[in-house]
């Protein structure tokens, strides 16, 4: 089993609508969870984390998580043609006396104008 | 500005010639890493260093080697590339225990034939 799980899509939504991003991890001992989106050909960036149960909003993104089952999930309302990109899901666990960022595999969204 | 550079970002190479990617920050960030990316594989972790002197194997160490005697410089070192190396590469850095936010470097897209 993977540690970080996401659906590798693509996920393809209209322009306006909500796109719906999931991701799974395996490690209960986890403790910080991040959303990347890295456009094609350049680097990640960050645009989320969450540190405990529930909502977190930032502008049109939210993340959710939800410790007990191990999913963290993104949501991005009015979704723009310009949000069109892969979306990963990073989890950074304590081992040892360092931190480890996992990341999984990513999720590519194409927002449809 | 802050930022993370790496060089070269685009290498052409032959098996078994050795070559270093440089990676330098300029945040005087503790903890700098280097990953991997490849088609449907996502992010994976080659090594990372919690400071000066301190380094440990990520998820991928075979064939690489890094060193870090400055805070700003963390270079990757492929002794003998083999053409299963052929990788986007990227260094990213953050600044310690509490600070998770890390920062990418531009990449390295590397082709080893």
């Amino acid at each position: 089993q993977k540690e970080v799980e996401q659906n590798s899509g693509p996920l393809s939504v209209p322009e306006g609508a909500i796109a719906s991003l999931n991701c799974t991890y395996s490690d209960r001992v986890s403790q910080s969870f991040f959303w990347y989106r890295q456009y094609s050909g350049k680097s990640p960036e960050l645009i989320m984390s969450i540190y405990s149960n529930g909502d977190k909003e930032d502008g049109r993104f939210t993340a959710q998580l939800n410790k007990a089952s191990q999913y963290v999930s993104l949501l991005i309302r009015d979704s723009q043609p310009s949000d069109s990109a892969t979306y990963l899901c990073a989890v950074n666990k304590r081992v040892g006396s360092a931190r480890q960022l996992t990341f999984g595999s990513g999720t590519q969204l194409t927002v449809l104008p | 500005e802050a930022q993370v550079t790496q060089n070269p970002r685009y290498l052409i190479t032959v098996t078994g010639k050795k070559l270093t990617v440089t990676c330098s920050q300029n945040m005087n960030h503790e903890y700098m890493s280097w990953y991997r990316q490849d088609p449907g594989l996502g992010l994976r972790q080659i090594y990372y260093s919690m400071n000066v002197e301190v380094t440990d194997k990520g998820d991928v160490p075979e064939g690489y080697k890094v060193s870090r005697k400055e805070k700003r410089n963390f270079p990757l070192i492929l002794e003998s590339p083999s053409p299963n190396q052929t990788s986007l590469y990227f260094c990213a850095s953050h600044l310690g225990t509490g600070a998770h936010e890390q920062y990418f470097g531009p990449g390295t897209r590397l082709t080893v034939t």
